[in-house]
């Protein structure tokens, strides 16, 4: 199975601040039609997840552009320019390219 | 507009069968598949398995020998049933179409 790594594993932030999170994957998520299936949640205290980011850097419909996403290959960011108080939760990236699909064990964003 | 809701038992004894069931509404499952995810208290998400708009399964390699999921698409419904429950499948459990849209997830515990 594929695993994703991601680091931090917690991120102190102070608003405003831009903020970079990787998720490393233990094979390539480029997939044999070309595409990649990486994709980025959040997911704040108490709710269910949601999702920001879908194959690699697709933004989507209704996620600010502060949120941006890049990467290929094994190696995949996600970049929040500008914290906002409403950013603060766990992030997650995930892979879809490679049956099972797998999760990243998950950042925590906190505010410093 | 799309909606998914998770149903089933709160509390199951540990050796026996978990069965959710879930609603959606919105769009055919004959045309997007529904993705299974749990989360332990305090854990990361753990991706479970998906049902393909064709029907077609995939599932977490760990879980796969107790686990299936299944549909009535004339009912909008998609199953989740796994056998030989212990306390650490205590956890909320969603279901999800392409993590774009999430149900609001169903806590189970597992009682020894």
């Amino acid at each position: 199975d594929v695993v994703l790594t991601q680091t931090p594993p917690t991120l102190s932030a102070t608003i405003g601040q831009s903020v970079s999170i990787s998720c490393r994957s233990s094979q390539s998520l480029l997939h044999s039609n070309g595409n990649t299936y990486l994709h980025w949640l959040l997911q704040r205290p108490g709710q269910s997840p949601q999702l920001l980011i879908y194959s690699v850097s697709r933004l989507e419909s209704g996620v600010p552009n502060r949120f941006s996403g890049s990467g290929s290959g094994t190696d995949f960011t996600l970049k929040i320019s500008g914290v906002e108080a409403e950013d603060l939760g766990v992030y997650y990236c995930v892979q879809g390219t490679h049956a099972p699909w797998t999760f990243g064990g998950g950042t925590k964003l906190e505010l410093k | 507009q799309v909606q998914l809701k998770e149903s089933g038992p709160v509390l199951v004894q540990a050796s026996e069968t978990l069965s959710l069931t879930c609603t959606v509404s919105g769009f055919s499952l004959t045309n997007y598949g529904v993705i299974w995810v749990r989360q332990p208290p305090g854990k990361g998400l753990e991706w479970m398995g998906i049902i393909w708009r064709n029907g077609n399964t995939d599932y977490n390699s760990a879980l796969k020998s107790r686990l299936s999921i299944n549909r009535d698409t004339s009912k909008s419904q998609v199953f989740l049933k796994m056998n030989s429950l212990q306390t650490d499948d205590t956890a909320i459990y969603y279901c999800t179409r392409w993590f774009a849209y999430w149900g609001q997830g169903t806590l189970v515990t597992v009682s020894s």
